[in-house]
Order: C-alpha cells, then structure tokens, then sequence
C-alpha cells in the first residue's frame, strides 16, 4: 500500500515548456486535489476532483489544467511554464472531505521553472 | 470564502517545554484536521477534530465550533517536533482550506 504518490520528485524547466505531474493513490479514494507550496506560504487548491471524469477549479487555476480519467489517477498539467510557476506541488486524497476521514498527502514535486 | 488565521506565526522552544498553537476561523466547519510538516517537506495528519478534545501521547487538540477556534498543545517539546503546524478546514464543502502555518523551532 503506497498511499499517495508523486512523479516527478523535482523538475527544471525553461519559460514557456510544458510538463504534467501525474499523481497517483492506491486508496480507492474519490476525491483528489492538487495544491501548490510557495516558500513559508501555507498550501492553496489548484484544482480538484470529486470524482472519476470530473475536475474543478481551486483558489489558483490559472495556467493550469488537470485529468482525471482514472479513479486512482489525477494529473497536473502546465502548458506553457512561467517563473511564477516555481513551487512544490502537493497531491492529496481523501475518501470525503465532510466524513471523519483525513487527507493523505504526496511527498511533493518540486519545479523550478527558469 | 472562509477564512483561517493562525498564531503565532513562528515560535522557538527549547527542548521539554509546553506551547499552543491556535487556529481561527471566519465561518462554521464540519471539518478541521491540524497538520504537521517536517523540515523534509513531508505533511502528516495529526488530527481530525471539528469540536471537542483529542489527545494523543505529548499532544492534545481542543476545539470549540461555536466560538470558532481550535488550540493545538504541544507538551515537552522535543527537537523532532520542529516543522511547520497547519490547520485546514471544510465549510462543508468540497475543499480544504489551509492556514498560513506556524513555524515551530525547538531547540536541544
């Protein structure tokens, strides 16, 4: 049982690459989120999945897109990278948000983009 | 939106002493989890607690809905127990909100 996993751990890339993070959970767990860490910032929601073919926007959508085609699977794309971008990515699931049930995170994705 | 405060924003202690961490909310909750992140970057669910009190071994949690705040006690500190504290809360919706963290720093 692998729980919540990232790939990639780190990345660097050039202004205006295009990367996807692919996040991964072993829980059967519905809901899923991508967040993103900017240094001493607490975490923000990106985007969000309720579900298998479902996806919504979080706090900081813009310049960023996600799949979720399947349950186990919620992938994070950037199409076109900017400096702001620059981050740790965190993954986490969870059974149900309003249910007596924790989130479990990724280890992170740090992304540098130059 | 809701919105989550946290204090204080950093704290140093030295090792074997007590400190609480409070938590502040703008809007009723059906979920409030407090998180540990260690200096490795790793979050860790401590608790699951939208009201009442939690302990478990050095901490304890306690949090009151109707005056919207939780407290997170740390007793005994120790060096391990060094990161930042978040505090994440559902105004039953979908999403986590987080707070901005407590950076905590115990010293040997």
């Amino acid at each position: 049982n692998a729980g919540v996993t990232q790939t990639p751990k780190f990345r660097v890339l050039k202004t205006g690459q295009s990367m996807t993070l692919l996040c991964a959970q072993d829980m059967n767990h519905e809901y899923m989120y991508w967040y993103r860490q900017d240094p001493g910032m607490g975490l923000r929601l990106i985007h969000y999945s309720v579900g298998e073919g479902t996806t919504a926007k979080g706090e900081v959508p813009d310049g960023y897109n996600v799949s979720r085609l399947k349950k186990q699977n919620f992938l994070l794309g950037l199409e076109s990278a900017a400096p702001s971008q620059t981050s740790v990515y965190f993954c986490a699931s969870t059974e149900s948000p309003g249910l007596a049930d924790t989130q479990y995170f990724g280890p992170g994705t740090r992304l540098t983009v130059l | 939106g809701i919105q989550v405060e946290q204090s204080p924003p950093d704290l140093i202690l030295q090792e074997g002493a007590n400190s609480t961490l409070r938590c502040n909310f703008s809007d009723s909750v059906n979920n409030l989890q407090w998180f540990h992140q260690n200096p490795w970057g790793q979050l860790i669910n401590l608790f699951y607690i939208p009201s009442g009190t939690k302990q478990n071994g050095r901490l304890s949690a306690t949090t009151v809905a109707t005056e919207r705040y939780s407290l997170l006690y740390i007793s005994s500190s120790q060096t391990t127990d060094s990161g930042v504290y978040f505090c994440a809360v559902v105004n039953y919706g979908q999403n986590f909100v987080f707070g901005p963290g407590t950076r905590l720093s115990v010293l040997p």
